[in-house]
């Protein structure tokens, strides 16, 4: 069945550059996602990116896909405390079109 | 409205007891997703309706899960004889058919005694 992956934590000092990882089990996934969960707040999409894309970058912001690896990753330059976090990785499978997300990588900025 | 709303915000139940949450998403949204986030946990995938219809429950834990939607539009996720496992942050989100963001409510966090 479909399963998404991700590291729990991840720690990284203020200014430095954070990549968080992603790894999907369907091939045939049509959008893969990066949403952001702040404390106490709802999902915010960051970014997404089509399958049939390698790289998007939006700001500080930088996707990259691998889809041979299924393999999908999210930096974040400059990194801020603001940047702290939970970040989850999606994908939308194409045969029932359901959303499936991982687990959620808890980013921590130390000043 | 301007967002996908959520009702109850909090609902505090003892065991046993039936819950209904509610879930209404943005005005034309035709795919709605409900899903669960248990404290210091993922999220679970419960399921998802096209339209009135939903082509994969697999994910609602149990027979005691059910959820519906009609009109196209408000969907009511309920839960039967509750147990404190169901105790979680219960996420609702829309989005356009085949389009790319969901745009999620801000929640009902359930508590069962």
């Amino acid at each position: 069945g479909e399963d998404v992956e991700q590291s729990l934590f991840l720690s990284v000092r203020e200014g430095d550059s954070s990549v968080i990882n992603c790894t999907y089990t369907d091939s045939s996934s049509t959008y893969l996602y990066w949403y952001k969960q702040e404390p106490g707040a709802g999902l915010q999409l960051l970014t997404y990116i089509f399958s049939n894309m390698d790289m998007k970058q939006d700001q500080r912001l930088t996707v990259l896909l691998n889809k041979k690896d299924k393999h999908l990753s999210l930096r974040i330059a400059d990194t801020q405390t603001g940047d702290s976090a939970i970040y989850f990785c999606a994908e939308r499978e194409t045969s029932y079109d359901k959303v499936i997300f991982g687990p959620g990588t808890s980013l921590s900025v130390i000043p | 409205g301007a967002g996908v709303s959520q009702s109850p915000s909090n609902k505090v139940t003892e065991k046993g007891k039936d819950v209904e949450l509610r879930c209404d998403p943005i005005s034309g949204h035709t795919a709605l997703y409900w899903y669960r986030q248990s404290l210091g946990q993922g999220l679970e995938f419960l399921i998802y309706f096209q339209g009135n219809s939903a082509p994969d429950k697999s994910g609602l834990p149990s027979d005691r899960f059910s959820a519906e939607r009609t009109g196209g539009s408000v969907s009511t996720l309920t839960i039967q004889r509750t147990q404190q496992e169901d105790s979680a942050v219960y996420l609702c989100a829309s989005s356009l058919w085949q389009d790319g963001e969901l745009f999620f409510g801000e929640g009902s966090r359930l508590t069962v005694l």
